[in-house]
């Protein structure tokens, strides 16, 4: 069964400080990851999406990292601003046997970040 | 602004009624994307529509339909609601079928069903 699971659950972080979300999929035949920050209310934005051959991708002060070999992503948050308090949510692709993509959602982690 | 619309913006209606969520891709996109996200849950995929064609199934009920119309926009029917059914409801659209290829969210539509 393809399962995205996300670490921690919440995370309260003070302004300025860095910090790093996991995620952790078994999702086959990998086809693509992708983060999004989600704040409360409003639809998803995205921040980074990797392929199989993609181990790290930046978008500011966002760092996806990608270990295929363990199906394992972090998202590296450095220099935390008060904005980037939001859930952020790993979403794994698999293309399945009739060349769809299955799309499987993280539940999130809920970072709040503190003055 | 994701450039995707969706209206209404709120809706609340009552259990055993049918509604329609509308929504608007961004400009040249092609592939439209409905999901489903319960309070304090993850987002849950529905269905996509790529060009007026159906091209991918979630976890989408027989209650709910959609379709995708000539000038691309989308909508999603909901029918014989259920408390349950209450939930943020969001349309993304991306330029293509499938791929890696960056997904845009529209504002989403809050359904209470009383």
């Amino acid at each position: 069964k393809n399962q995205v699971e996300q670490s921690p659950q919440s995370l309260i972080i003070l302004e300025g400080k860095n910090c790093t979300l996991q995620c952790n999929y078994t999702v086959s035949p990998f086809s693509n990851l992708r983060w999004y920050k989600q704040d409360t209310g409003r639809g998803p934005v995205s921040l980074t999406i990797m392929t199989f051959s993609e181990n790290t991708k930046s978008n500011g002060r966002y760092t996806a990292t990608l270990d295929a070999d363990t199906k394992q992503s972090s998202l590296h948050i450095t220099a935390s601003q008060l904005s980037d308090s939001a859930s952020y949510i790993c979403v794994v692709s698999a293309r399945n046997s009739g060349g769809y993509q299955k799309v499987t959602f993280g539940i999130g982690t809920k970072l709040q970040v503190i003055p | 602004d994701s450039g995707v619309t969706q209206t209404p913006k709120h809706l609340i209606t009552a259990t055993g009624q049918r509604v329609t969520l509308r929504c608007s891709p961004r400009s040249g996109d092609l592939s439209v994307y409905w999901y489903q996200q319960s309070l304090d849950q993850g987002l849950q995929f529905l269905i996509q529509y790529y060009n007026g064609e159906e091209r991918a199934k979630g976890n989408i009920l027989e209650r709910f339909s959609a379709q995708q119309f000539p000038d691309l926009h989308s909508e999603l029917n909901l029918s014989s609601l259920e408390l349950g059914d209450s939930a943020l409801y969001f349309c993304a659209s991306s330029p293509q079928r499938e791929g890696p290829y960056e997904q845009y969210f529209g504002p989403g539509t809050r359904l209470t069903v009383t």
